[in-house]
């Protein structure tokens, strides 16, 4: 079955350090790949998506590319701040048939010093 | 527009009874999943409704069950709670796009339900 694969945290950086979350699935269709964000007490919130091979998908500074040949999607962010300490989720949702929803990784918690 | 809520947002049962979790959907959604996430771990998926039938499911026993309304809210029930259904428990809404699933689920803040 599908599954995705993230670093285990926590992950603790100094603030305006470069960032990296490394995120590997596996899938028997084409999926579309997502990183999720969790902020204490809250739900998930969609950080960015990517549907197709090669696509990068950015929001608030983070990026990550669709990477098929390594089926990879790795965050990163060039400076990161303390408003971004949160639990960060890859995710990936199958098109191969059936609504089988999202499968999440384990969540990779983000501190960020100041 | 309103976003995703879900209500209550804590509580508290003891092993063998049934709980009731309820979600309002976003505006204009007509598709609604939920998802168990135990602690520290990520969210498990449940089950997905669609036009109030349910079109998916993930590995979870007969006791986890739902419905959706006409107006699109949803019920998740579980029936004979065990301590390990302690989790927070999470609705998504979405509309599905012309490619199915690549448009964005909206999360409500799920209920934090404790078995003792």
């Amino acid at each position: 079955g599908d599954s995705v694969t993230q670093m285990e945290g926590p992950v603790t950086l100094s603030e305006e350090a470069f960032l990296t979350i490394n995120c590997t699935y596996t899938a028997t269709g084409y999926p579309s790949l997502f990183w999720y964000v969790q902020y204490p007490g809250e739900g998930l919130q969609l950080l960015l998506k990517a549907t197709k091979a090669d696509d990068k998908g950015s929001n608030k500074g983070f990026e990550a590319t669709y990477r098929k040949e390594t089926t990879s999607f790795h965050l990163e962010k060039g400076s990161v701040q303390v408003s971004d300490s949160a639990v960060y989720f890859c995710a990936l949702s199958d098109r191969g048939g059936g609504a089988d929803g999202l499968t999440f990784g384990k969540g990779t918690h983000l501190i960020i010093q100041p | 527009e309103t976003g995703v809520t879900q209500s209550p947002t804590h509580l508290i049962k003891t092993r063998g009874q049934q709980v009731t979790l309820r979600c309002s959907s976003q505006s204009g959604h007509n598709t609604v999943s939920w998802y168990q996430q135990a602690l520290g771990q990520g969210p498990q998926f449940i089950f997905q409704y669609y036009r109030e039938e349910e079109n998916g499911r993930g590995n979870f026993p007969p006791r986890f069950s739902g419905l959706q309304f006409p107006n699109y809210s949803s019920e998740l029930n579980v029936n004979a709670l065990e301590l390990d259904d302690s989790a927070l428990y999470l609705c998504a809404s979405s509309f599905p796009g012309a490619r199915g699933y690549d448009t964005e689920a909206f999360f409500g803040q799920g209920t934090r339900l404790t078995v003792v």
